[in-house]
């Protein structure tokens, strides 16, 4: 996994709540990913960061907020307008995203389960 | 628009035979290509990819995969597969027509293969 830790392992929330999941990298990449998994249904990008103080949606963005206040951090808030956020979240980092040629290096992954 | 197809849900293979997990990709220029597999419960973890030169790439663990561009095919290969190969594999495209800072220049991966190699 890398360079990258994403905590907690596992997390559970009652419905209506917020929740915070962390992403730290010390790679030294400039670029970071969120990404949600559903069983069957591969990776889908939720939101993404080329620098500090920039973040882009990605194809999922709804019910989602990111902070990129930090090179090493890139926090994803899982918002209670998040239809159905029991998933689990993998944080991605890569060099940078100008030549399209980088591969991307990914934490650990957080399982949130929401009741 | 990009899109790939991960054509089979499962592979199943003896230990020692070789394995082959499928990837067809559409891209309206040319593409990025890239292999990475993933262990329960775990991120996912590099294994290979194709920029450009040699079809044929090799990458970790003894994997290897060929870029087939009449075809658009990526397909992940291993002359001998492992017990331990056992895992979810997902093959990813980018267009190499990308526009810095926008959607397309994102990776899009496929829905993933679950390799089961039995000794």
């Amino acid at each position: 996994d890398g360079g990258i830790t994403q905590s907690p392992k596992y997390l559970f929330r009652k419905e209506g709540q917020n929740v915070t999941l962390s992403c730290e990298q010390n790679l030294n990449h400039d670029a970071m990913y969120w990404y949600r998994q559903d069983p069957g249904q591969g990776l889908r990008l939720i939101y993404y960061s080329q620098i500090v103080n920039d973040f882009q949606k990605g194809d999922i963005a709804e019910g989602y907020s990111v902070s990129r206040e930090k090179k090493e951090s890139f926090p994803l808030t899982v918002t209670s307008a998040q239809k159905n956020p029991t998933a689990f979240y993998l944080c991605a980092s890569s060099i940078g995203r100008q030549t399209g040629r980088d591969e991307q290096y990914f934490g650990p992954g957080t399982r949130l389960t929401v009741t | 628009a990009q899109s790939v197809a991960q054509p089979e849900d499962q592979v199943n293979v003896a230990e020692g035979n070789p394995l082959t997990v499928k990837c067809t990709y559409s891209v309206s220029g040319n593409p990025y290509l890239f292999w990475y597999v993933q262990y329960p419960n775990r991120g996912l973890q590099f294994l290979l990819k194709y920029i450009t030169g040699d079809n044929l790439v090799k990458g970790s663990y003894g994997f290897e995969a060929e870029f087939n561009k009449s075809q658009t095919s990526f397909h992940l290969k291993k002359p001998s597969a492992l017990v331990s190969d056992s895992a979810l594999y997902f093959c990813a495209v980018r267009d190499i027509e990308w526009n810095y800072g926008g959607s397309q220049g994102n990776l899009i991966f496929g829905k993933g293969t679950k390799l089961s190699v039995k000794p």
